[in-house]
């Protein structure tokens, strides 16, 4: 079946520092991969997407490579800042077939000033 | 325009209690969504409408959750009666129908059953 594997959290940088979050999947065809970012108090927002290999997603400083050959969706940013501070989630869906969404486990994101 | 409204945001109910939640989807979206996350853990698929018609509920756990989308309009999730795993984060979700990727999440309802 689909699923996504996130690196577990939490994880605390310090404003500046580089920032990379783990996320691998298995699923069968050619799924189309995103992150969701659910900052406090508020909903899940799209973060970025790719829907085929060697895509790369970029939004707000993020950017994730859809990586076919490892199943890897990384996710990066080169300067966190303060406001980055949230739960981020990979998921996929199918882009034949029922449309939901598989996430992974999420990863609490903290950076202190 | 106005988002994926949920509501009550918060909810404390007894085990074997019922709790109702309602998700008001953005006007003109024929898919809507409920999942779940629960302690933690991954944010889980329960079931997806098509305006009023449940097109997949795979995900729905047993049959102490019925959910329901009268006139494709709002959706209820009811369970009846409520277990402490059920405890968790209830989200809502709606999309257009011909733009599969472009959902919209509610802030979801924290359920906790004492």
């Amino acid at each position: 079946g689909n699923s996504v594997t996130q690196m577990e959290g939490p994880v605390t940088l310090s404003e500046e520092a580089f920032l990379t979050i783990n996320c691998t999947y298995t699923a069968t065809g050619y799924p189309s991969l995103f992150w969701y970012v659910q900052y406090p108090g508020e909903g899940l927002q799209l973060l970025l997407k790719a829907t085929k290999a060697d895509d790369k997603g970029s939004n707000k400083g993020f950017e994730a490579t859809y990586r076919k050959e490892t199943t890897s969706f990384h996710l990066e940013k080169g300067s966190v800042q303060v406001s980055d501070s949230a739960v981020y989630f990979c998921a996929l869906t199918r882009i034949q077939g029922a449309q939901k969404l598989v996430f992974g486990q999420g990863t609490r994101l903290t950076i202190n000033p | 325009e106005a988002g994926v409204t949920q509501f009550p945001s918060h909810s404390v109910i007894e085990k074997g209690q019922t709790v109702t939640l309602r998700c008001d989807p953005i006007s003109g979206h024929d898919n809507l969504y409920w999942y779940r996350r629960v302690m933690g853990k991954e944010i889980k698929f329960l079931l997806h409408f098509v305006k009023e018609s449940k097109q997949d509920e795979s995900g729905m756990p047993n049959n102490r959750f019925l959910a329901e989308r009268t006139g494709g309009t709002y959706s209820t999730l009811k369970v009846q009666p409520a277990e402490l795993e059920d405890s968790g984060v209830y989200f809502c979700a709606s999309s257009q129908v011909y733009r599969p990727y472009g959902y919209t999440f509610g802030s979801g309802t924290r359920l906790t059953v004492v």
